[in-house]
């Protein structure tokens, strides 16, 4: 079935350093593909998305290109700041239909 | 523009008791309604998904139950309360058009004691 891996944190940086959170996914068709992003005690919120190979989403900063030969969506960013300290989830949705799969979550603490 | 609410924020329920959470949604019409739960420290496990009135899709056999008696109303239900049954529950909701994102409440935080 499809599946989402994203890399295990926590992940602690220095604000202004670089981010980058793997994410892989298994899915037949041609699913589109979501970041997002959960802050202490709330919902998650959509960072960006992309629904075609090659398409790049972007929103405040982060990029993630997708990647359909390496069936990747990495999450970058060049300069953290300490407001984006957050859990970040992978997801995808699949052609089909109703059903968005999650990655396990990347916790991410960005230090001052 | 559209909203999302989601109550109550936290609950604390000795085992064997009922639940009732409920979720509304404004603003949009015949969105698909989603409940997810968040185990402390994991992923979101899709628990169940409804595309129209009436209907409701279960992804995992459980103790748990949902019901959509209004277009834009979903409520997740128990009869008895499991000690597993504590997470945090997630109310989301999307358009009809294929490859939309989820827009999500902000959630309730269930304990059972």
């Amino acid at each position: 079935g499809d599946s989402v891996t994203q890399m295990e944190g926590p992940v602690t940086l220095s604000e202004e350093a670089c981010l980058t959170i793997n994410c892989t996914y298994t899915a037949t068709g041609y699913p589109s593909l979501f970041w997002y992003v959960q802050y202490p005690g709330e919902g998650l919120q959509l960072l960006l998305k992309a629904t075609k190979a090659d398409d790049k989403g972007s929103n405040k900063g982060f990029e993630a290109t997708y990647r359909k030969e390496t069936t990747s969506f990495h999450l970058e960013k060049g300069s953290v700041q300490v407001s984006d300290s957050a859990v970040y989830f992978c997801a995808l949705l699949n052609t089909g239909g109703f059903k968005t799969i999650f990655g396990a979550g990347t916790r991410l603490f960005v230090k001052a | 523009s559209q909203t999302i609410h989601q109550w109550p924020a936290t609950l604390v329920q000795p085992v064997g008791s009922p639940l009732s959470l409920e979720c509304t949604v404004e603003g949009t019409s015949n969105p698909n309604l989603y409940w997810y739960r968040q185990a402390a420290g994991r992923g979101l496990q899709l628990l169940f998904y409804s595309v129209g009135i009436g209907q409701i899709s279960s992804e995992v056999p459980q103790n748990l139950s949902a019901s959509r008696p209004q277009d834009r109303q979903f409520i997740l239900s128990s009869k008895k309360l499991l000690l597993s049954d504590s997470g945090f529950y997630l109310c989301a909701w999307s358009t009809r058009d294929r490859g939309g994102p989820l827009h999500f409440g902000n959630g309730t935080r269930l304990t059972v004691t």
